[in-house]
């Protein structure tokens, strides 16, 4: 049973340009979330997806949107980039569950953006 | 507004000796509270939560941890620390605060396990 699979794993970009990460969720969960994780500190929630749609969103900026396709699986778009967008992008799948943080979440490895 | 403090960013053990790993949250509605693990290069795994069922949370690993409302506090324990478990340790809190449970993870404590 595959578990949650992120891609690409590490990637390299510029100020101003745009990056588009992937997540698959473990399967039979039907509910993504997205974090970010800069160097020495937890995960800061970015938002949820469910139903293809956007549920929940946290303190993060227009530039951070996302998609939800019919099999679940997602996408994080990052829009002109700040070195300070520079972290490990984490992704969660969960079964609905009432919102991210009432159910166990099963995160992958990440993808690490590094900004120059 | 909920929060999360983990009062230690490193807690330094030798193998066989007890593990605290300390966490005091901030919660003004009945929280569910959650510790994760992250080795390196790896995704986040679940160790245990708490959801105002029983105060004293057993978890995978031997980890268990207390839920003390009156101390607001939520420390993760274990008996005899094993080289497996260096790693870095992350306490969650979640609750309805704002109309949904979006969880706030604290800023995380690296446990070193010395041979």
């Amino acid at each position: 049973d595959a578990g949650v699979t992120q891609s690409p794993t590490h990637l390299i970009k510029t100020r101003g340009q745009q990056v588009t990460l992937r997540c698959s969720p473990k399967s039979g969960h039907d509910t993504v979330s997205w974090y970010q994780q800069a160097l020495g500190q937890g995960p800061q929630f970015i938002f949820q997806y469910y139903e293809e749609e956007e549920r929940q969103r946290g303190n993060f900026p227009d530039r951070f949107s996302g998609h939800q396709f019919p099999n679940y699986s997602s996408e994080l778009n990052v829009n002109a980039l700040l070195l300070g967008d520079s972290a490990l992008y984490l992704c969660a799948s969960s079964l609905t569950s009432g919102g991210p943080g009432t159910g166990e979440l099963f995160f992958g490895e990440g993808s690490r953006l590094t900004v120059l | 507004a909920q929060s999360v403090t983990q009062l230690d960013s490193h807690v330094s053990v030798s193998e066989g000796t007890p593990v605290l790993l300390r966490c005091n949250y901030s919660s003004s509605y009945s929280p569910s509270l959650f510790w994760y693990v992250q080795h390196p290069n790896k995704g986040l795994q679940l160790l245990l939560k708490y959801t105002s069922a029983a105060t004293l949370v057993k978890g995978i690993n031997g980890f268990e941890a207390e839920f003390k409302k009156s101390e607001t506090s939520f420390h993760l324990t274990k008996p005899s620390a094993h080289m497996s478990d260096a790693a870095e340790y992350f306490c969650v809190v979640s609750d309805a605060s704002g109309g949904s449970y979006i969880p706030t993870f604290g800023r995380g404590t690296s446990l070193i396990v010395h041979p």
